[in-house]
């Protein structure tokens, strides 16, 4: 089984700080990881993803995660915050492989950005 | 072009009516989802389809009925509607299951509010 814990279900920052969104995987085989942004009243947008390969990937909007092996965690940053990023984060961690779970997101339990002017 | 569509948007209904939601998606994608997220924004998959074929079923009450008559869409019928069912219904996509990437591309929401 496969699961995602977000810690801290509500992250605020101030314009131009830097912008820290933890998460933690349990998987029983190498994942996939991703991290979705969801803005008001719309749909969930892939900001990046990890596969395989380097550790340390980019996203869109100035975001990068890394993935840790050692520490099952691919947590999300940004160095500096915008206005426009105050959203709702949600980590995911996706099975690979070819049996009854391939395919199955889990989402973690999403985290608020909220940025400060 | 919307690549992948939800309706309605909006869904105000009466506790025990039965409700569908349609989702089409114009992505060329061989799979398809329904999550569920709740008032709390935790997202939960219900169902997905793979080529038509119910490949994911969730712990989700009998009177949730997916349809996927062909591979570009998928339905939810729900059926004698509870308070509890209040909540936003995503459609997603992906281009397939196993071994790759397994991007969702999600559709808008569709909010549902039983009174």
């Amino acid at each position: 089984a496969q699961s995602v814990t977000q810690l801290g279900s509500l992250v605020s920052v101030s314009e131009g700080a830097l912008v820290l969104l933890r998460c933690n995987y349990s998987s029983s085989v190498p994942p996939y990881l991703f991290w979705y942004v969801q803005y008001p009243n719309q749909g969930l947008q892939l900001l990046l993803k990890y596969t395989t390969g380097a550790t340390l990937v980019k996203g869109i909007n100035g975001f990068e995660a890394e993935f840790k092996k050692s520490e099952t965690s691919f947590h999300l940053t940004k160095p500096s915050a915008h206005m426009s990023d105050a959203a709702e984060y949600f980590c995911a961690v996706t099975h690979p492989g070819n049996n009854t779970n391939a395919g199955k997101s889990t989402f973690g339990d999403g985290t608020t950005l909220t940025v400060k002017p | 072009d919307t690549a992948v569509s939800q309706t309605p948007k909006y869904l105000v209904t009466q506790m025990g009516n039965d409700k569908s939601i349609k989702c089409e998606q114009n992505l060329g994608h061989d799979t398809m989802y329904w999550y569920k997220q709740d008032s709390k924004k935790f997202l939960k998959i219900m169902f997905s389809y793979n080529n038509k074929e119910l490949i994911i079923n969730e712990t989700v009450p009998n009177r949730f009925s997916p349809k996927s008559p062909d591979k570009a869409h998928l339905n939810l019928h729900i059926n004698s509607l509870e308070l509890g069912d209040s909540a936003v219904y995503f459609c997603a996509s992906s281009s397939g299951t196993g071994w790759g990437a397994n991007v969702l591309t999600f559709g808008a929401g569709s909010r549902l509010t039983v009174l």
